[in-house]
């Protein structure tokens, strides 16, 4: 079945970029997601690219795709305190289909 | 900006009781799903639903488990006999039905099963 991969933590310093790093393993998916999860909080929608894409920028946040190695990262730029938080990753083979969710990664802001 | 809501956020229950986890979506959206998660583990896929019927659903949505659409508002999660396991945090969520949109997540209700 599909599986997404990423590196549970992070620690990045205060105005530092950080890149969070997922791999996923259904060759199908057309969507893929990046949510954030602040503690005892829901799933916010942070971005998301369509599998045709290389590539998608949104203020602080780049989404970068590689298809080929089936690698999705998501870099945020000076990074805050308040980007502490977990980040899923999320692949879809089709708008209508379920979501399949990675572990998350507990992204560590120090000051 | 409309959202998509649950409720309650916290049930306690015992063990072997029926519980209803309540959700409202977005409202011109036709697709709704539910998911778990529970504590220090991934998300889950548990079932979606559209034009009134089930379209998916994983194989943790057992017997145990019924969706409904009550009305036109109202997407509910119903556990018939609730287990220790059942622990966790249950999310809603909805979209619009095109290609362009993503599923939009409610807040979510942390069920804990005693």
């Amino acid at each position: 079945g599909e599986d997404v991969e990423q590196s549970l933590f992070l620690s990045v310093r205060e105005g530092d970029s950080s890149v969070i790093n997922c791999t996923y393993t259904d060759s199908s998916s057309t969507y893929l997601y990046w949510y954030k999860q602040e503690p005892g909080a829901g799933l916010q929608l942070l971005t998301y690219i369509f599998s045709n894409m290389d590539m998608k920028q949104d203020q602080r946040l780049t989404v970068l795709l590689n298809k080929k190695d089936k690698h999705l990262s998501l870099r945020i730029a000076d990074t805050q305190t308040g980007d502490s938080a977990i980040y899923f990753c999320a692949e879809t083979p089709d708008y209508g289909q379920n979501f399949v969710f990675g572990p998350g990664t507990r992204l560590s802001v120090l000051p | 900006e409309p959202e998509v809501t649950q409720t309650p956020s916290h049930q306690v229950t015992q063990m072997g009781q029926e519980v209803i986890l309540r959700c409202v979506p977005i409202s011109n959206h036709l697709y709704f799903y539910w998911y778990r998660q529970i504590l220090g583990q991934k998300v889950e896929f548990l079932v979606s639903f559209y034009n009134n019927e089930i379209s998916e659903k994983s194989e943790i949505f057992d017997d145990q488990f019924s969706v409904e659409r009550p009305d036109g508002s109202n997407f509910t999660l119903k556990i018939r006999s609730t287990k220790l396991e059942d622990s966790a945090m249950y999310f809603c969520a909805s979209r619009v039905g095109t290609s362009e949109e993503t599923q939009y997540f409610g807040p979510g209700t942390r069920l804990l099963v005693l």
